[in-house]
């Protein structure tokens, strides 16, 4: 049990719909990571947040994008969606003093996975 | 830029069998590494980290893994496996200055009785 929750558990959309997904952290982690994990993948960086500002990207399109709230949760959005985008969406939260950090470690969540029909 | 090999989509060992999970990983500075493990229809466990102190970690449920510059790998062993270990393994990489990692493909470990 990491203490970091997510919802939904599941979900199902169709093609060019939007989607947000929700992130609950632990308390007191200020840096917020998402992942994208597609069937037989590891995990895939899009974004971080620290302190409500993103603070690093992946290789994503700007039609994924996130908030970071002052209560330790965050919203993962994404625009016109597409079938690729089915996948396990993964948040994990870091005690990241600075918002960098690479020795830290993160807390994962359950993940909600997003199946686009 | 950094990416980590996992060497072994599958790994099929019997109970009390030694395990051995193959992770290289390319860095252009000194890395960070980690190794998760993921149980169906769950997020990723920290087994353990490599953080430039020690170079064989030991980590959680007897996992332990030992950092090789030379070979630029970083190779999970158990010394007896359990059929609770049975799952997905993932390696990562994260540099000292950015919060993110990079991860392997990912080995599913399953165990025989």
């Amino acid at each position: 049990e990491t203490g970091v929750t997510q919802s939904p558990t599941h979900l199902i959309k169709t093609r060019g719909q939007q989607v947000t997904l929700r992130c609950s952290s632990q308390s007191g982690h200020n840096t917020v990571s998402w992942y994208q994990q597609a069937l037989g993948q590891g995990p895939q960086f899009i974004f971080q947040y620290y302190r409500e500002e993103e603070n690093g990207r992946g290789n994503f399109p700007p039609r994924f994008s996130g908030l970071q709230f002052p209560n330790y949760s965050s919203e993962l959005n994404v625009n016109a969606l597409e079938l690729d985008d089915s996948a396990l969406y993964l948040c994990a939260s870091t005690l990241g003093t600075s918002g960098a950090g690479g020795a830290d470690t993160q807390y994962f969540g359950p993940g909600t996975r997003l199946t686009v029909l | 830029a950094q990416s980590v090999t996992q060497l072994g989509s599958h790994v099929s060992v019997s109970e009390g069998a030694l395990v051995l999970l193959r992770c290289n990983y390319s860095s252009s500075v000194p890395p960070y590494l980690f190794w998760y493990v993921q149980y169906p229809n769950q997020g990723l466990q920290l087994l353990l980290k490599y953080t430039s102190a020690a170079t064989l970690v030991k980590g959680i449920n007897g996992f332990e893994a030992e950092f090789k510059k030379s070979e630029t790998s970083f190779h999970l062993t158990k010394p007896s496996a359990h059929m609770s270990d049975a799952a997905e393994y993932f390696c990562a990489v994260s540099a000292p200055n950015a919060g993110k990692s990079t991860f392997g493909d990912g080995t599913t470990l399953t165990v025989k009785p």
